[in-house]
Formats: C-alpha cells, sequence, structure tokens
C-alpha cells in the first residue's frame, strides 16, 4: 500500500522544454490535487480533481495543464516550462471523512 | 490580512522545553483547522486537526481562538525529533477544490 506515488522525484529542464508529471494513489479516494511549493510562499494548489473525468482551476493554474487519467491516476503536464515554474511539485488526496491531505513525496523541477 | 499568517520563525529551543506557534486567520467562518509537520525536503503529514476549542495529542496540545481568529500549537518536552516546518492550514476564502490555505509554516529547531 504505496499511498500516493509521484515520479519523477528530480527534473532539470530548459526554458521552453516540455514534461509530465505523473501522480498516483491506491487509497480508492475520488479527489485529487496539484500543489506547488516555493520558499516563503506555502503551498498553493496548482489544479484539483474532485472525481474522475473532471478537473479544475485552482490558485495558479497558469502555465500547466491537467489530465485524470482514471480514478488513480493525475499528471501534471508542463508544456513550455519557464524558469518561474521552478518549486517542488506535490501531488495529494484528501481523505472522504476527515479530510486529511495525503501527500506524495514531491517531485523537485527546476527550469534553466 | 492575509488569509493564513504565521511567524516563519526559526525557533531554536534547547531540548525538554516548551514551545508555542500561533497562526491568525481571516475567514471568520472557518469551522476546521489543521497542522502538519514537514520535514526538511519531504512531505506534509498531518499533526493534528482542531474541530472546535482545541485538541491534544500527547506533547502536542492545539488551541482555537475563535475571538481572535488565532490557533496555537503547544508543544511540551519538545525532542530532538520535533525539529521540523509546522504549516498552519485553514479554510479558504478564495477559490480551490479544496478549499484549504496553507500558512508558510513555522520552522523549529531544538538543539542540545
Amino acid at each position: 500500500n504505496a499511498g500516493v506515488t509521484q515520479t519523477p522525484k528530480f527534473q532539470v529542464l530548459k526554458t521552453g522544454q516540455s514534461m509530465t508529471l505523473q501522480c498516483a494513489q491506491d487509497m480508492n479516494h475520488n479527489s485529487m490535487y496539484w500543489y506547488r511549493q516555493d520558499p516563503g510562499m506555502g503551498l498553493r494548489l496548482i489544479y484539483y480533481s474532485a472525481s474522475e473525468g473532471t478537473t479544475d482551476k485552482g490558485e495558479v493554474p497558469n502555465g500547466y495543464n491537467v489530465s485524470r487519467l482514471n480514478k488513480r491516476e493525475f499528471s501534471l503536464r508542463l508544456e513550455s516550462a519557464a524558469p518561474s515554474q521552478t518549486s517542488v511539485y506535490f501531488c495529494a488526496t484528501p481523505a472522504p471523512n476527515t479530510g486529511e491531505l495525503f501527500f506524495g513525496e514531491g517531485s523537485r523541477l527546476t527550469v534553466l | 490580512r492575509k488569509e493564513v499568517e504565521q511567524d516563519p520563525g526559526p525557533f531554536n529551543v534547547p531540548e525538554g522545553a516548551t514551545v508555542a506557534f500561533n497562526c491568525t486567520y481571516s475567514n471568520s467562518a472557518s469551522q476546521s483547522f489543521f497542522w502538519y509537520r514537514q520535514d526538511c525536503r519531504k512531505e506534509p503529514k498531518l499533526l493534528m486537526s482542531v474541530y472546535s476549542s482545541g485538541n491534544e495529542d500527547g506533547r502536542f496540545t492545539a488551541q482555537l481562538n475563535r475571538a481572535s481568529q488565532y490557533i496555537s500549537l503547544l508543544i511540551r518536552d519538545s525532542k530532538l525529533s520535533d525539529s521540523a516546518t509546522y504549516l498552519c492550514v485553514v479554510p479558504s476564502i478564495t477559490g480551490g477544490g479544496n478549499k484549504l490555505t496553507f500558512g508558510t509554516g513555522t520552522q523549529l529547531k531544538v538543539e542540545l
């Protein structure tokens, strides 16, 4: 029972390159989220998916796209990476009854 | 007032000390609150939930002051292993599926 799994854990990109961050959960939760964490900013919600087949913008969606492939998987895509997207990205899923968020281990992205 | 504000610290305390952090929030309608712990370069994990006036779990006590709109986290008999960043999380006024806003965190360093 892995909980929430993110890949890759580390990635270095050049400006303009594209990449996809993968997230999978085996907790059978409906909702999944993508956050970014920057120094002094706290975690900010990029996109969320309340259920399979639905996605919605969060606080900072510009420059990102998402796909809720099935109940388990929620991917985050950077079509044309920019240095401002250098950050640590966390995927999370809330427990339906308590609201407790379970996070993946994070993906550290550097855009040069 | 920001939605969630925390003193970033760091709080440097000796082992065995009692330390308290405050977190102020602006949404007076908030009903539930959370403290998460985040170790260096790791994902956040739930420490405590606060639904009414407070909650206690061993050496950790969370208290809620609705009149002044703050929650506090008290750690008694600090251990070296308590060194981490503590994130305050409150329901959000602005958008986002899970309607949670994260504070920037308070860093605690427990020293010998």
